[in-house]
């Protein structure tokens, strides 16, 4: 049974970097074939994806965050990481981490098929 | 950026059809997947690429797209379908995409 699992602070200060880590049981980051996802969802509303990496190191982010944010992968620790630089209160939000897999069949197919249980980031 | 526009609520009387549309720019296109949240809980998998059903979802649940539109179906819809469901997709240029999320009530 595949299990993710969340961990970090759950209070920041503004201005400061966030960092969070999730721990991947069940299966190998290294083995390939997924992609390992960070997405937000912010007190009340819906789910935002933040950004994504393969185990060899690729990654694709939000275009709307690219520019703070910072996804990165250990293999030998199978966990993966997130950093969002310059935080402010907007960035307060449950952060879930979820393993993803992007198939092309006719077109590119992606769905996210494990999560975690979610860490409330508090920005304050 | 791709958009997913889902519409904020839809309310189904126990045992009718509820229908949750998603729609964006030449969706059939594009492979839609389906997750359920209830309160205080992560995303469920409901449906990926398009129309076909996870482990475990019971089959009241279906999904299709064409057009512009992907459209998920809870047929007989249980109280314990009361929920958020969220379609998502791909899109070359802006990654994953989520679409705001439709509040099913049942009553």
């Amino acid at each position: 049974q595949v299990q993710l699992q969340e961990s970090g602070p759950g209070l920041v200060k503004p201005s400061q970097t966030l960092s969070l880590t999730c721990t991947v049981s069940g299966d190998s980051i290294r083995s390939g074939g997924h992609y390992w996802n960070w997405i937000r969802q912010h007190p009340g509303k819906g789910l935002e994806w933040v950004a994504n990496i393969y185990y060899t190191g690729s990654t694709n982010y939000n275009p709307s965050l690219r520019s703070r944010v910072i996804i990165s992968v250990d293999t030998s620790k199978n966990q993966f990481s997130l950093k969002v630089s310059s935080v402010t209160a907007a960035d307060t939000a449950v952060y879930y981490c979820a393993r993803g897999k992007l198939e092309l069949r006719d077109f590119y197919a992606y769905d996210m098929d494990v999560w975690g249980q979610g860490t409330t980031v508090t920005v304050s | 950026s791709y958009e997913l526009t889902q519409p904020p609520s839809v309310s189904v009387s126990p045992g009718q059809t509820a229908s949750i549309t998603c729609s964006g720019d030449k969706l059939e296109d594009k492979y839609v997947c389906w997750y359920q949240q209830r309160p205080g809980r992560p995303p469920v998998p409901v449906i990926y690429q398009d129309s076909l059903r996870r482990s475990g979802v019971p089959e009241r649940f279906s999904g299709s797209n064409s057009g512009n539109t992907a459209t998920l179906t809870i047929s007989v819809t249980q109280t314990m379908d009361e929920a958020v469901y969220y379609c998502q997709a791909w899109d070359s240029y802006t990654g994953v995409v989520f679409g705001g999320g439709t509040k099913v009530t049942v009553l």
